[in-house]
């Protein structure tokens, strides 16, 4: 099947800082990108929807300037984390959209805030 | 709006076991509906899918049933085996519609 990558697979930094996470799909191109939030043992919150060469739509409740997502090229999607907290720790997937009600997703990334 | 509810977890089983967890959902129209699975440590990969009513979706002994007259879409495996440990999310998603997921359903097999 299709790969999407995942780059870093884990993250440590300090409070205040900010972060980039890489979503790449290897095998096909991809218009619209995904962003998941998930929290130790619940299930996968999307934050925003990504399209290639357009804004990203946010879900209610996430702070597009906080979260900041770009989606550059066809086959990658980066999401930026501001201005980093503890309460921004969590493990990030991004899934690329493959055809009609098909994704494919990245291993995560695990964000620890110091 | 579109909904997915999960057999509570977590679940646990001797090696061999049959398995099923349980997956209703509330649609407006008519959702293409699929199983994930999430080892440890590791992002999403899709187990199987059906798009239509009666479809049964199937994949690594693993089987759902598209059930419109239930809105369930149940998943069931006949022997499960130790390697099947993982945490399982059903969900849906409608024509250029996002991913709707349930809670998740943590499975543990024993030997």
């Amino acid at each position: 099947g299709a790969v999407v990558s995942q780059h870093p697979s884990r993250v440590i930094c300090k409070s205040g800082t900010s972060v980039k996470i890489e979503c790449r799909s290897l095998d096909f191109q991809a218009t619209t990108m995904f962003w998941y939030r998930q929290f130790p043992k619940q299930s996968l919150m999307l934050m925003a929807t990504s399209n290639e060469g357009s804004k990203a739509t946010y879900e209610q409740g996430v702070e597009k300037d906080k979260f900041l997502i770009n989606h550059a090229s066809l086959t990658l999607s980066t999401l930026t984390v501001t201005s980093a907290h503890p309460e921004d720790s969590s493990f990030y997937i991004c899934s690329a959209e493959a055809g009609l009600d098909t994704q494919y997703f990245g291993p995560g990334t695990r964000l620890t805030v110091l | 709006g579109n909904s997915v509810t999960q057999m509570e977890g977590p679940v646990t089983l001797s090696e061999e076991a049959f398995l099923t967890i349980n997956c209703t959902y509330t649609a407006t129209g008519y959702p293409s509906l699929f199983w994930y699975v999430q080892y440890p440590g590791e992002g999403l990969q899709l187990l199987l899918k059906a798009t239509k009513a009666d479809d049964k979706g199937s994949n690594k002994g693993f089987e759902a049933t598209y059930r419109k007259e239930t809105t369930s879409f149940h998943l069931e495996k006949g022997s499960v085996q130790v390697s099947d440990s993982a945490v399982y999310f059903c969900a849906l998603s409608e024509r250029a519609q996002k991913l709707v997921f349930g809670q998740g359903t943590r499975l543990t097999i024993n030997p």
